[in-house]
């Protein structure tokens, strides 16, 4: 079956750099969502890509979807202590009807100020 | 702009005790979920349901019940609690039909079975 896998498990960043997550699927997807859920609280939508090759930015962050959509990163740029939480991607598989999201098991994002 | 309300937040079951959380949702969404997540396991689905009367498994579903007799309820069932359902459990809702896929999840209840 689908899997997909998140890496790092764990980030550590200086505030003001800058860092990048992925996000890798065994299948090919229909689509792919990241969520972002602060510490304590729950998942809360941040952007859906469809497109191969699909490049979305939100402010200082830059999601991107794979050529072969396969796969998909979240890159932030001056990190700051609001991007504290762990983020998530979900895709569903082409095969798959709606509802049936995959999701990876997170990037645990921690801030040094 | 209540969006999808879960009841209990927090609940301390005795093992083989059975209970039922709550989900509702106010913005007519078709389709309905709930996940449990585990420490750095992220999400994984145990039920969902595509409309009133229609509801599937997931990846977990052993354990649980579900119904969904109305487009704003969709309760969830612990018949015999056990100490592997120790989790933090999210409903949420979706409306595919109107081009995105996208998943609003309620606040979640914290389930403790000791």
């Amino acid at each position: 079956g689908q899997q997909v896998m998140q890496i790092p498990q764990y980030q550590h960043v200086q505030e003001g750099e800058d860092f990048t997550t992925y996000c890798n699927s065994s299948t090919t997807l229909s689509n792919i969502q990241w969520y972002k859920q602060r510490p304590g609280g729950h998942p809360v939508f941040l952007i859906q890509l469809v497109k191969s090759g699909e490049v979305k930015k939100q402010k200082r962050l830059t999601f991107q979807f794979g050529e072969a959509k396969k796969n998909s990163s979240l890159h932030i740029t001056a990190t700051q202590t609001t991007d504290v939480g762990t983020y998530f991607c979900a895709g569903r598989e082409t095969t798959d009807s709606w509802g049936k999201l995959q999701f990876g098991a997170g990037t645990q994002v921690v801030v040094t100020p | 702009n209540a969006g999808v309300t879960q009841t209990p937040k927090f609940r301390i079951l005795k093992i083989g005790q059975s209970m039922t959380l709550q989900c509702t949702q106010d913005m007519n969404h078709n389709y309905m979920y709930w996940y449990r997540q585990d420490p750095g396991m992220g999400l994984k689905l145990i039920y969902y349901s595509v409309g009133a009367g229609i509801t599937d498994k997931g990846e977990v579903p052993n354990g649980y019940n579900v119904s969904r007799s109305t487009t704003e309820d969709f309760p969830l069932r612990l018949e015999l609690a056990a100490p592997s359902q120790t989790s933090v459990y999210f409903c949420a809702s979706s409306y595919p039909a109107r081009g995105d896929e996208k998943l609003f999840f309620g606040s979640g209840t914290q389930l403790s079975v000791l």
